[in-house]
């Protein structure tokens, strides 16, 4: 089976800008989950999807948002950003069943540089 | 609420010896414990967990791990060390009891093998 693909691996953006990164899971997988990785903060848990619906979320601002499209690929965008914005961003794909035997499988990551 | 600490920024072992990466947890529930290695410029890599059952879990690439339910504690252990084993590892925490599926991640230890 594929792993988890995100797209692009690398962006840069200025302050103010917006972005649009995307995530692709494992075929079968239906929960999407969003972290942010910096080297202040680590790794913050931004926001789940399954089946196409917001299921949690953690404590980041409302400019941070996504969304999952049926085929389960989701997308996050962050709107106004900010110099705190660069990170690495990190997608990861489970069965979304929130039994003991879920696990989440990460992405490569997509490294935002906000200048 | 859940949190993960992992004590020691850094770990340093000779080639051939054995190692140990701490991890200690906090959660309300049972635990669910994960363990995940990144490589530079790489995503999370998923090694092993513990969901219930055996206090020793084998993993990916001769890594085990042991659940200690007293001392609130799940090391990362290998007997013999290799200098590709050299990289960033995280523990990391789910609530069983909440259902919901994200994760809480200790801040990494950085291993490094000597040859």
């Amino acid at each position: 089976k594929a792993g988890v693909t995100q797209t692009p691996r690398y962006l840069i953006k200025t302050r103010g800008q917006q972005v649009t990164l995307s995530c692709s899971p494992i075929s079968g997988h239906r929960s999407v989950s969003w972290y942010q990785q910096t080297p202040g903060q680590g790794l913050q848990f931004l926001f789940e999807y399954f089946s196409e619906t917001q299921r949690n979320k953690g404590n980041f601002p409302g400019r941070f948002s996504g969304r999952q499209f049926s085929n389960s690929r989701s997308e996050m965008n962050v709107s106004t950003l900010e110099l705190g914005d660069s990170a690495l961003y990190l997608c990861a794909s489970s069965l979304g069943t929130s039994s003991d035997t879920d696990t989440q499988y990460f992405g490569p990551g997509t490294r935002l540089t906000v200048l | 609420a859940q949190s993960v600490a992992q004590p020691e920024d850094q770990v340093n072992v000779a080639e051939g010896n054995p190692l140990t990466v701490k991890c200690t947890y906090s959660v309300s529930g049972n635990p669910y414990l994960f363990w995940y290695v990144q490589y530079p410029n790489r995503g999370l890599q998923f090694l092993l967990k513990y969901i219930t059952g055996d206090n020793l879990v084998k993993g990916s690439y001769g890594f085990e791990a042991e659940f200690n339910k007293s001392q609130t504690s799940f090391h990362l252990k290998k007997p013999s060390a290799l200098v590709s084993d050299s990289a960033l590892y995280f523990c990391a925490v789910r609530d069983g009891q909440t259902g919901a599926n994200n994760l809480f991640f200790g801040t990494g230890t950085r291993l490094t093998v000597i040859p």
